[in-house]
């Protein structure tokens, strides 16, 4: 079974520049978590969506973040403009269900995202 | 607020060790709880989990078991391969979180030969 594919892996671009990255899911699944890691903050939950919707962003360090779920198996987080301090790995994760007990999260191999 | 808090690595161990890793938790009511791997280069990947009170999860070789008198979530293993090095992480899930995983920061765990 596929798993879930993110894309790019690997993104280096200037300061100012519009990053897009893109995931999808694992078929069936209808929760799916962005997620930055960093090795001062660890790993941190920008947004989740359930059944396309996002549910919480709380995480989303500014305006500058923005994502998108506009159907089951496609989602995008884009930042713009990007800044050096954005550099991190970006994972996306889905599960079955909203969060019900037992159910794990599925992770993608992450895209590491370099700001010069 | 409901947190996970881990040991502090890096940890490192020679091969066949016996590993603990602790994890505690603070959470109302009863959460889940996890243990997830994070290989060098890849995502997470859920390693084992514990749903209620005494539950023992367990895994290649890995187990925690989930006591809530102590509300703790160890994570052990008997003997360590060169093969588990990785970062361990900790998690609980709890509906009253707006139903999110609550993530502990990670224990990097280094097996020599």
């Amino acid at each position: 079974d596929a798993g879930v594919i993110q894309s790019p892996r690997h993104e280096v671009t200037e300061m100012g520049q519009e990053v897009t990255l893109r995931c999808k899911p694992i078929s069936g699944h209808n929760s799916l978590f962005w997620y930055r890691q960093t090795m001062m903050r660890g790993l941190e939950l920008l947004i989740y969506f359930n059944n396309n919707v996002p549910i919480d962003d709380s995480g989303m360090p500014e305006d500058r973040f923005s994502a998108k779920m506009p159907n089951a198996s496609f989602s995008t987080l884009k930042i713009q403009p990007s800044e050096p301090r954005d550099s991190a790995v970006y994972f996306c994760a889905s599960s079955l269900g909203a969060g019900e007990v037992g159910q794990p999260q599925h992770f993608g191999d992450g895209t590491r995202l370099s700001i010069l | 607020g409901d947190s996970v808090t881990q040991m502090e690595g890096p940890v490192t161990l020679s091969e066949e060790a016996f590993l603990t890793i602790n994890c505690t938790y603070t959470a109302t009511g009863y959460p889940s709880l996890f243990w997830y791997v994070q290989y060098p280069g890849e995502g997470l990947q859920l390693l084992l989990k514990a749903t209620k009170a005494d539950d023992k999860g367990s895994n290649k070789g890995f187990e925690a078991t989930y006591r809530k008198e102590t509300t703790s979530f160890h994570l052990e293993k008997g003997s360590v391969q060169v093969s588990d090095s990785a970062v361990y992480f900790c998690a609980q899930f709890n509906a009253g979180n707006n139903r999110k995983l609550i993530w502990g920061l990670g224990t990097s765990l280094a097996v020599n030969p």
